[in-house]
């Protein structure tokens, strides 16, 4: 059972546009919701993340907007660039005691 | 600084052999996580090694075994391997186990079962 659900699963973006990947849970103790970006060949790293008693957090061009009610959150990728285009996974935990991952969105940013 | 390593970062066995995979968590980091991540899909949590004590296991079978040393690092062990045990076993280390930020990733070591 996904515990974490991730939509879409690909996405092709203009360069300069916006970027936006969706995510689901069910279990409301999950208390935290990284993102992660992950490039070939290398294991994913931390872009961005949220606990549920905010709704929005931005750093930079990445904002996260999560809605508590809905069990839902989402990755929002401001004036996307060539670099950007890599997999990116929500994720979710208790804790930190494991990680769970949705099934992630290749994204193309074209120049 | 150096991050988290994993050796060796490519391996191919053949089914029903043995495989270790070693892990070097971040200097000060005491918390190890493995995951698996078969490709097309997100990470899947195998184990969490906190202070050389197992904290947490996926819904793994008992072919999967870790421990972690005095030192902080890790090794994964897998037996009896099956194709359906080809991936890339990523390695998590955080300063400490059961808080939710801190988690680096290494790049992991790609597994190929054949």
């Amino acid at each position: 059972q996904q515990q974490v659900k991730q939509s879409p699963q690909s996405l092709i973006v203009q360069k300069g546009g916006i970027s936006i990947i969706n995510c689901a849970y069910e279990n409301t103790a999950f208390d935290y919701f990284p993102w992660y970006q992950q490039f070939p060949g290398k294991g994913p790293a931390l872009l961005i993340a949220i606990r549920p008693d905010v709704s929005e957090k931005k750093e930079g061009r990445f904002t996260i907007s999560f809605n508590k009610s809905a069990k839902q959150f989402s990755l929002h990728i401001m004036d996307s660039q060539p670099g950007d285009s890599a997999t990116y996974f929500c994720a979710a935990s208790i804790t930190g005691n494991q990680f769970y991952f949705g099934t992630g969105t290749s994204l193309t940013v074209i120049p | 600084d150096a991050g988290v390593t994993q050796s060796p970062t490519h391996l191919i066995k053949t089914r029903g052999q043995h495989v270790t995979l070693r892990c070097s968590p971040i200097s000060g980091h005491k918390s190890v996580s493995w995951y698996q991540q078969v490709l097309g899909q997100g990470p899947q949590f195998i184990f969490q090694y906190y202070e050389k004590e197992e904290r947490g296991r996926g819904n793994f079978p008992d072919r999967f075994s870790a421990r972690q040393f005095p030192n902080y690092s890790s090794e994964l062990n897998v037996n009896a391997l099956l194709l359906g045990d080809s991936a890339l076993y990523l390695c998590a280390s955080a300063a400490f186990a059961g808080q939710n930020y801190g988690y680096t990733f290494g790049s992991g070591t790609r597994l190929t079962v054949v």
